[in-house]
């Protein structure tokens, strides 16, 4: 399976500031995924990072806020916009050959907005 | 709201003991994923399971997928320390986008 790297693995940011989430993979992979989590609880899909297009975003997300990119087939990025202390959360990509066979997630960025 | 709901949201149980964890919706899902995860990492796939009854075993984990793919479990028998852990299941309706369950915590004492 595939192997990701995201980073950075944790940030402390100020309110009204952005910051860009990356995440690598080691092989191609068809689908890439952006989650967010509560430490502790279950996942919440942001959106499907569809590559040479725009993202698709779950109800309650937005691309103004969660801006996506994926320029190929190994790289994405989540930039969490103009932050408040409500977008405080981990935030997870997640990759896979074929949904069947399972994801494969970073190790997830812990973002505290202050 | 969940769409895929695990019951009990906690447990904590001795070394030694079983348990099952359980995962149901009101959806029929094409395939069911449980995952397992440790504080500071992504989650780790286990399993997946895609045909209605189907039964799976990894060592002293149990997976069943329901017979109307509505529902799946986990059995875990005699639990360690090293199980313990945030177990989350995952369905898709078409293998491709997961939706994941509500979480199970499970701590197991030594």
């Amino acid at each position: 399976s595939a192997v990701i790297s995201q980073k950075p693995s944790r940030d402390i940011c100020q309110r009204g500031t952005s910051l860009t989430i990356q995440c690598q993979v080691d092989s191609q992979v068809t689908m890439m995924f952006w989650y967010r989590q509560q430490p502790g609880q279950s996942l919440t899909l942001i959106a499907t990072a569809n590559q040479g297009s725009e993202a698709t975003y779950e109800s309650g997300f937005v691309i103004d806020k969660f801006p996506i990119s994926r320029p190929n087939l190994t790289f994405s990025t989540l930039t969490v916009s103009n932050m408040s202390p409500e977008d405080s959360s981990i935030y997870l990509c997640s990759a896979a050959a074929r949904g069947l066979y399972g994801y494969t997630f970073g190790s997830g960025t812990r973002l505290t907005v202050v | 709201t969940q769409l895929l709901e695990q019951s009990p949201q906690f447990l904590s149980i001795q070394e030694g003991e079983n348990l099952t964890v359980y995962c149901n919706s009101s959806s029929v899902f094409s395939s069911l994923q449980w995952y397992r995860q440790e504080p500071g990492e992504g989650p780790v796939l286990l399993v997946t399971v895609v045909t209605g009854g189907e039964v799976k075993k990894l060592k002293r984990l149990t997976f069943q997928f329901g017979d109307a793919r509505k529902d799946s479990s986990l059995h875990i028998t005699a639990a360690q320390p090293g199980d313990t852990g945030l177990y989350l299941c995952a369905g898709a309706h078409n293998f491709n986008k997961f939706y994941f369950g509500s979480g199970t915590k499970l701590n197991v004492k030594p």
